[in-house]
């Protein structure tokens, strides 16, 4: 069984240029997350999906920062514009259930330059 | 204050020993789970448990509900043990630890 796929897997951009991540949880997991890691922390939540509907965003800067997930299975999440702060690793999990194990993508390691 | 609280930070051990790895948390809690992150790798669960005891090859986990503590045992270390291993738990919201950073030395 696939894993959750996360694409690209590194990115480097200019501060106020945009950027996007990809994930594509595993297959059949209604639950997915969008988190934030910087180094030597553990990963900050931004925001969780139950099928389309975003459930808990309390924690994402919405000044700059959008996600989507249409249709409920593929998500997206922008920056638009990033910011020397931004560079991070952003994380993708999924979970067939909310509280169930959660299954993480590799990241997409972004630098801000 | 952080929900859920690590110890240690960092852990340096000989290949053989055994480790123990402590997390303790604040809030209530349907479960609590133990993860795995190499360096430059991506993270990996290794256990989910609300209750009692979960065993899986040379990896340990037990929790105290009435404490609010969790450990995560490792027995007859090896080096490719070394590994950030994050605690987190999950109730209304999904709440992390910063990790123990592990390395097993040969």
């Amino acid at each position: 069984e696939a894993g959750v796929v996360q694409s690209p897997r590194y990115k480097i951009i200019e501060k106020k240029q945009p950027v996007a991540f990809w994930c594509n949880p595993i297959s059949g997991h209604n639950t997915l997350y969008w988190y934030l890691q910087n180094l030597g922390q553990g990963p900050e939540l931004l925001i969780r999906y139950e099928n389309e509907e975003a459930v808990d965003d309390s924690q994402l800067p919405k000044d700059r920062f959008s996600a989507e997930r249409l249709k409920g299975v593929d998500s997206t999440l922008k920056i638009q514009p990033a910011e020397l702060g931004d560079s991070a690793v952003y994380l993708c999990a999924s979970s067939s259930r909310p509280g169930d194990t959660q299954y993480f993508g590799p990241g997409t390691r972004l630098t801000v330059l | 204050k952080n929900e859920v609280e690590q110890s240690p930070q960092n852990l340096t051990a000989q290949e053989g020993e055994f480790i123990t790895i402590n997390c303790s948390y604040s809030v209530g809690i349907s479960a609590l789970h133990w993860l795995q992150q190499h360096p430059g790798g991506g993270i990996v669960s290794l256990f989910m448990l609300s209750s009692g005891k979960k065993k899986h090859g040379r990896l340990i986990a037990t929790i105290n509900i009435q404490e609010k503590h969790s450990s995560l045992h490792i027995t007859a270390s090896h080096p490719r043990d070394s590994a950030v291993y994050i605690c987190a738990v999950s109730g209304n919201q999904f709440y992390f630890g910063t990790g123990t950073s592990l390395t097993v030395i040969p």
